[in-house]
């Protein structure tokens, strides 16, 4: 199994949809979490980090599930630009090299 | 303030030729990452510096790869006699230290004829 694992999609939503993605971790010491997005051709940028109680940013919400392993991110109302590639990160215990999944690619149309 | 800058932008070579790679980070960060992607695959870790201590060089493929760093600056990623399959984008993130938000310079397009 992957350490990290993400549906690599892509996604295609409507704008106005609310969209949602998942990311499983596999070592139970990780212990901290971000959401990177990526676009096309592009570095990527950090979009929020992931806080045990959770955290909203504007039109996104980012979750953690200690006990099934994973972290959501959810995208309310979603825009054109909001079409990306998203990256999970996570770091373990003990570790200062971040594991990324290989991102979720979503693509808003009109 | 500045972000964190690669040079050169694009880099098409021949192979078996030799490339340096430059990265600057953000002034102070004194954690530096190198990652290689792939067209239309994920991030692959290289090597990573923090401060003065021994780099983890785990993610380097080959002995062709090698990194330096000068103290808590500029990085450089060289590429000896270049192979078709180094091609790819390296890209440079930094931090303030490990574990904490990593901030990408724009990468480095390589492209190996």
């Amino acid at each position: 199994r992957k350490e990290v694992e993400q549906d690599p999609g892509p996604f295609n939503v409507p704008e106005g949809a609310t969209v949602a993605f998942n990311c499983t971790y596999s070592n139970s010491a990780s212990q901290s979490f971000f959401w990177y997005r990526q676009d096309c051709r592009k570095e990527p940028k950090l979009l929020m980090s992931v806080y045990s109680s959770g955290n909203e940013d504007g039109r996104f919400t980012a979750q953690l599930n200690r006990a099934s392993q994973y972290i959501s991110l959810l995208i309310r109302d979603s825009k054109l630009s909001d079409s990306a590639t998203y990256l999970c990160v996570v770091n373990n215990v003990g570790s200062y090299i971040p594991t990324f999944g290989r991102g979720t690619s979503l693509i808003v149309h009109p | 303030g500045a972000g964190v800058s690669q040079s050169p932008s694009n880099k098409v070579t021949e192979k078996g030729k030799d490339v340096e790679l430059r990265c600057d980070p953000i002034s102070g960060h004194t954690a530096l990452y190198w990652y290689r992607q792939r067209l239309g695959q994920g991030l692959e870790f290289l090597i990573y510096f923090q401060g003065n201590s021994a780099p983890d060089k785990s993610g380097l493929p080959s002995d062709r790869f090698s990194a330096e760093r000068t103290g808590e600056s500029v990085s450089t990623l060289t590429i000896q006699r270049t192979q078709q399959e180094d091609s790819a984008v390296y890209l440079c993130a930094s931090s303030w230290t490990a574990q904490e938000t990593q901030y990408f310079g724009p990468g480095t397009r390589l492209l190996v004829l």
